[in-house]
């Protein structure tokens, strides 16, 4: 039964510490995305790769988030430093998709608290 | 920027019975998603639709995505207390590529 797995499941943080998010997404999916979830803002889209290349992280905070795929087995959220408005459940997803094709697939979460 | 209405807000609805719910958007969409979000789990898909006037289902759900391209919506049929979740539809503009715009979900309980 594949799915895509994210680690931690949850997180509780000091403000202005750094926060590490792995996903691991499903074998053989070519695009991973990272959402975050807030109660205010809903499901949001922070950032998407495809075939490792990041493709759009116009959602994403760029001073203090970063993105990256080190391989196609692991893709990385990292907030530095972060903020207690950073509290949310982080979503990784991954797909096969083209440029029609795009069910999307939904890892746990991580689940953030910046206190 | 895209936008999509998902309504109802909630639905408190009797074991056995129908529900249905919908999404409306302002521009148009070329795939419609509809998700079930368990608490403390990711959103699971349900329904994939990539065609005008498409009619999918799956066991008891079925989901339309309509003509106009701007709407779409799910139906439950013979609610179950297991149906219980938040629903959120999610729509795919191609001149965005692979990026999901997400409804507000739809909160859906079941009396047993």
């Amino acid at each position: 039964d594949a799915r895509v797995t994210q680690t931690p499941r949850h997180k509780v943080t000091e403000m202005g510490q750094e926060v590490t998010m792995r996903c691991q997404p499903i074998l053989g999916h070519n695009t991973v995305f990272w959402y975050r979830q807030t109660m205010m803002q809903g499901l949001e889209l922070l950032a998407y790769f495809r075939n490792r290349a990041p493709l759009d992280d116009s959602g994403m905070p760029k001073d203090r988030f970063s993105a990256e795929m080190p391989d196609a087995t692991l893709a990385t959220l990292k907030i530095q430093p972060s903020e207690p408005r950073d509290s949310a459940v982080y979503f990784c997803a991954s797909g096969f998709t083209t440029v029609s094709y795009n069910e999307q697939f939904f890892g746990p979460g991580t689940r953030l608290t910046v206190l | 920027g895209q936008q999509l209405n998902q309504s109802p807000q909630s639905m408190f609805i009797q074991e056995g019975e129908d529900v249905s719910m919908n999404c409306t958007s302002s521009s148009i969409f070329n795939t419609w998603l509809w998700y079930k979000q368990d608490p403390g789990e990711g959103p699971v898909l349900l329904i994939a639709l990539y065609k005008a006037g498409e009619l999918t289902s799956n066991g008891r759900l079925t989901a339309q995505f309509g003509i106009t391209r701007k709407d779409s919506f799910l139906n439950i049929s013979a609610s179950i207390p297991s149906d219980v979740g938040i629903y959120f539809c999610a729509g795919q503009n191609l001149n965005y590529g692979n990026k999901l715009v997400f409804g507000a979900g739809t909160i859906l309980r079941v009396k047993s």
